[in-house]
């Protein structure tokens, strides 16, 4: 029982590239997400998926896309990466919505972006 | 976006000595939540509260939501050093939205 995984854990990418972070749970939860983490800013939530086939905007959607895969996998995409978006990546699941449940978060992945 | 106000940013303590930091906000929330992060790790949850008014502990750890709902309180009595951290308050917006505060780091000198 691996909890959540994220890949990669460390990512550095010039302006305009793109590229796919994953995240996967095996604790067959139904709700997952992305948050970012800045400096002084705590985390704040880019998208979320409710169950499987589903997703919705948190508070910092733009210049992110998300795909639930299948009720594992929850994947976050920069399509063309700007400064701004350096940030820490955490994905979190839980097995229905936050009220009484316990949030699992995954170990984080660092981008940087030039 | 809503904001929840965390006091203070830090705190540097000798071993031993008691914590207490909280979190403010514009806004109700029904749910509040406290999460320690570790160095490169996500945040993990300490204490959930969920009615105006509650007071519970963990441990060492209590936290209190407040009776207006706009604010909580986490204390931690008799610092040691593995509470070395960065702690989160967070309030739940409906059922799937968690707002989090800037975050307090706790620097304990032995």
């Amino acid at each position: 029982n691996a909890g959540v995984t994220q890949t990669p854990k460390f990512q550095v990418l010039k302006t305009g590239q793109s590229m796919t972070l994953q995240c996967a749970q095996d604790m067959n939860h139904n709700s997952m997400y992305w948050y970012r983490q800045d400096p002084g800013m705590g985390l704040r939530l880019i998208y979320y998926s409710a169950s499987e086939g589903t997703t919705d905007k948190g508070e910092v959607p733009n210049g992110y896309n998300v795909s639930r895969l299948n009720k594992r996998e929850f994947s976050l995409r920069l399509e063309s990466a700007a400064p701004s978006q350096t940030s820490v990546y955490f994905c979190a699941s839980v097995s229905g919505d936050l009220r009484g449940e316990t949030q699992y978060f995954g170990p984080g992945t660092r981008l940087l972006v030039l | 976006g809503q904001q929840l106000n965390q006091s203070p940013q830090s705190m540097f303590i000798q071993e031993g000595e008691d914590v207490s930091m909280n979190c403010t906000s514009s806004s109700i929330f029904n749910t509040w939540l406290w999460y320690k992060q570790d160095p490169g790790e996500g945040p993990v949850l300490l204490i959930a509260l969920y009615k105006a008014g509650e007071l519970t502990s963990n441990g060492r750890l209590t936290a209190q939501f407040g009776i207006t709902r706009k604010d909580s309180f986490l204390n931690i009595s008799a610092s040691i050093p593995s509470d070395v951290g960065i702690y989160f308050c967070a309030g739940l917006q409906g059922a799937q939205k968690l707002v989090f505060g800037q975050g307090t780091r706790l620097t304990i000198n032995p």
